[in-house]
């Protein structure tokens, strides 16, 4: 079983829709970010956070620390917002704090 | 922008050469990250250093090996190259590692697609 677990894999939704994108850890962590990964490849860092929640325009995040589980919420969804959405937990390994991904989310978001 | 910079963006080689990857972190910022996101293995942790040291491994076969210069960038050598190596690898950066229980949000560089032939 993979410490991080996305759910759902894949999600196609129509524009404007509420989309919930699921993560589960089952390691002690120290911070939590949610990534989005465009076709082209590149990264972007949407959130961190280590309780509670956070908003940005149209995308909520929250975590539940005692439940081992993060959401990422998008409001209003927009065919933009097609990506994969990646899960990464800090987690200390060995002494070092690393990053432990997820297997990630595909949203397609039809016009 | 996340202020992270790799170079190349793409790269085309072919069984048993040798690569050399780089990355300049964010103006600052001394850790440097190194992940491989392959298609079946999703993003890995290979290597981290921090102002010149290696301070952290993961997954980094023998033949891959990075460091760190005064200047605070960093270049991933992967050697004998196999059709697997093929993946996109990214440097992420952060102002210092974590220490202990504590993290310091990292920040993603647009990767090097490297396609082995």
């Amino acid at each position: 079983k993979n410490e991080v677990e996305q759910s759902p894999q894949n999600l196609t939704a129509q524009e404007g829709e509420f989309i919930t994108i699921n993560c589960s850890y089952s390691v002690g962590i120290s911070a939590l970010h949610w990534l989005q990964q465009h076709p082209g490849g590149g990264i972007v860092s949407l959130f961190m956070l280590s309780s509670g929640k956070k908003k940005h325009g149209r995308l909520i995040a929250t975590i539940n620390i005692q439940e081992k589980h993060s959401s990422l919420h998008i409001t209003a969804s927009h065919p933009r917002d097609s990506a994969v959405y990646i899960c990464a937990v800090a987690t200390l390994i060995q002494g070092a704090q690393k990053l432990v991904f997820g297997q990630g989310t595909r949203l397609t978001i039809n016009p | 922008d996340s202020g992270v910079t790799q170079t190349p963006k793409h790269l085309i080689t072919a069984t048993g050469q040798r690569v050399t990857l780089r990355c300049s972190p964010r103006s600052g910022d001394l850790s440097v990250y190194w992940y491989q996101q392959s298609l079946d293995q999703g993003l890995q942790f290979l290597i981290q250093y921090y102002n010149g040291e290696e301070r952290a491994k993961g997954n980094i076969l023998e033949r891959f090996s990075a460091q760190q210069f005064p200047d605070l960038h960093s270049e991933l050598n992967l050697s004998s190259l196999e059709l697997g190596d093929s993946a996109l690898y990214f440097c992420a950066s952060s102002v210092v590692p974590g220490e202990g229980f504590s993290y310091n949000e990292q920040f993603f560089g647009p990767g090097t697609r490297l396609t082995v032939l």
